[in-house]
């Protein structure tokens, strides 16, 4: 079935970039999605990208997919402590339903 | 904008009694609406997914008779957890999807935490 695998933790300093990976084993996806999760609350959609497309950039989030290797990245610029939170990744599958991958803690150090 | 609320936010009940959770479309009308359960630390897990006028189509492993979900309008969805008993005790997480979205985005609410003593 279909696989979506994140790393868990990631710790940067405030001003730095934070990458973010993810892998995924459905090559049939059409979107591959970014979303935020802050202690106690529901999800944010971050931003997605077709997979058609290579990068997308939206103010400080760019996302690179490297469709060969199904693996997507997101990278945040000047990572603020707000930033700070769990960030999944999703694809779609075929039947719209989105897998989601473990999430990844960001933890932004002033 | 596309807002969707969960009510309540969060519910402490007793062992074996059962626990009604709304998911509402509060500004668009949901064809589909979808509910996940995340465990603590864990990612979230598609328990069903409910169309509007019809049965909920559970994923495996789901038990329909525990977790009933009515799709009664185009705006609301609720879950029942019945006879619910610690194990239960999870965060649930709705989400819903816009009637006519060409994208087929999922907006999702809030979620609802409930634990079961």
């Amino acid at each position: 079935g279909e696989d979506v695998e994140q790393s868990l933790f990631l710790s940067v300093r405030e001003g730095d970039s934070s990458v973010i990976n993810c892998t995924y084993t459905d090559s049939s996806s059409t979107y591959l999605y970014w979303y935020k999760q802050e202690p106690g609350a529901g999800l944010q959609l971050l931003t997605y990208i077709f997979s058609n497309m290579d990068m997308k950039q939206d103010q400080r989030l760019t996302v690179l997919l490297n469709k060969k290797d199904k693996h997507l990245s997101l990278r945040i610029a000047d990572t603020q402590t707000g930033d700070s939170a769990i960030y999944f990744c999703a694809e779609r599958d075929s039947s719209y339903k989105l897998i989601f991958g473990s999430g990844t803690r960001l933890l932004v150090r002033p | 904008g596309a807002v969707v609320s969960q009510h309540p936010s969060w519910v402490i009940c007793k062992s074996g009694t059962s626990v009604k959770i709304e998911c509402r479309s509060l500004d668009f009308q949901a064809t589909t609406m979808f509910w996940y359960r995340q465990f603590p630390k864990q990612s979230l897990m598609l328990m069903a997914t409910s169309n509007e006028g019809s049965k909920a189509t559970y994923e495996q492993g789901v038990e329909k008779d525990k977790f009933l979900i009515n799709h009664a309008s185009l705006t609301l969805s609720t879950l029942t957890v019945t006879s619910a008993h610690p194990e239960d005790s999870s965060f649930y997480i709705c989400s819903a999807r816009k009637r006519g979205d060409a994208y087929n985005e999922q907006f999702f609410g809030p979620g609802t935490r409930l634990t079961v003593l």
